[in-house]
């Protein structure tokens, strides 16, 4: 069965610094992955995904992730953070098929001015 | 295009009264999903259903509630008799399957408060 951790539930940053959420999954074959993101009182909105070729994704936001099979990560990372980016962030993998996502717990991202 | 559509959007309701909640996926999409999030237990997969067929409903929490979807655009979920315990919120999401990875999309959500 996939499984998906998000190891930080809280992550701080100040405005305008660089950001790396981690999300370690399980799965034994290739996976697909995902990053949603979800402002307060929002639903969860699709970043971007990852199934095959390029491991460097481009999202929306300015937003990018990268996969390391070897380190079973996709971690989501952004260069300069604003303010409007505090919210819930959620990792999710999936096979493909009949395999529908799993998601992680969320990690809560919280920018100081 | 349009998103998913849920409503109510807000929901206060008594203890012991039937709650509908309602979805309109996305046009053309096959599998529709209705998840749970509370602060205790995260985002909860409740029932997913493909071409209108329930395909999974080990998620429904009890026999107090039930999911339909009686076509391609449209579902419900009920809760009757509702308890403070189901205060959540309540997410429909629809995907269009296999081709799209089951890149699933989600609706803004029916905030629910049983009091």
């Amino acid at each position: 069965a996939q499984s998906v951790t998000q190891p930080d539930i809280h992550i701080t940053v100040s405005e305008g610094a660089s950001l790396e959420l981690r999300c370690n999954y399980s799965y034994g074959a290739t996976p697909y992955l995902f990053w949603y993101v979800q402002s307060p009182g929002q639903g969860l909105q699709l970043l971007l995904k990852y199934f095959s070729g390029d491991t460097l994704v481009q999202g929306i936001k300015g937003f990018e992730a990268e996969f390391k099979r070897s380190q079973s990560s996709f971690n989501l990372r952004k260069p300069s953070v604003h303010w409007s980016d505090a919210a819930e962030y959620f990792c999710a993998v999936g096979g493909g098929g009949s395999y529908i996502p799993t998601f992680g717990r969320g990690t809560s991202l919280i920018v100081h001015p | 295009d349009a998103g998913v559509i849920q409503s109510p959007r807000h929901e206060v309701t008594e203890m012991g009264q039937e709650v509908t909640l309602r979805c309109k996926p996305i046009s053309g999409h096959n599998s529709l999903f209705w998840y749970r999030q509370t602060m205790m237990r995260g985002l909860e997969l409740l029932i997913y259903f493909n071409n209108n067929v329930p395909i999974d409903d080990s998620g429904m929490p009890e026999d107090r509630f039930s999911a339909k979807m009686p076509n391609a655009s449209f579902s419900t979920l009920k809760i009757q008799p509702s308890e403070p315990r189901d205060s959540a919120v309540y997410f429909c999401a629809s995907s269009p399957g296999v081709s799209s990875g089951n890149t699933i999309y989600f609706g803004e959500g029916s905030w629910l408060t049983v009091v």
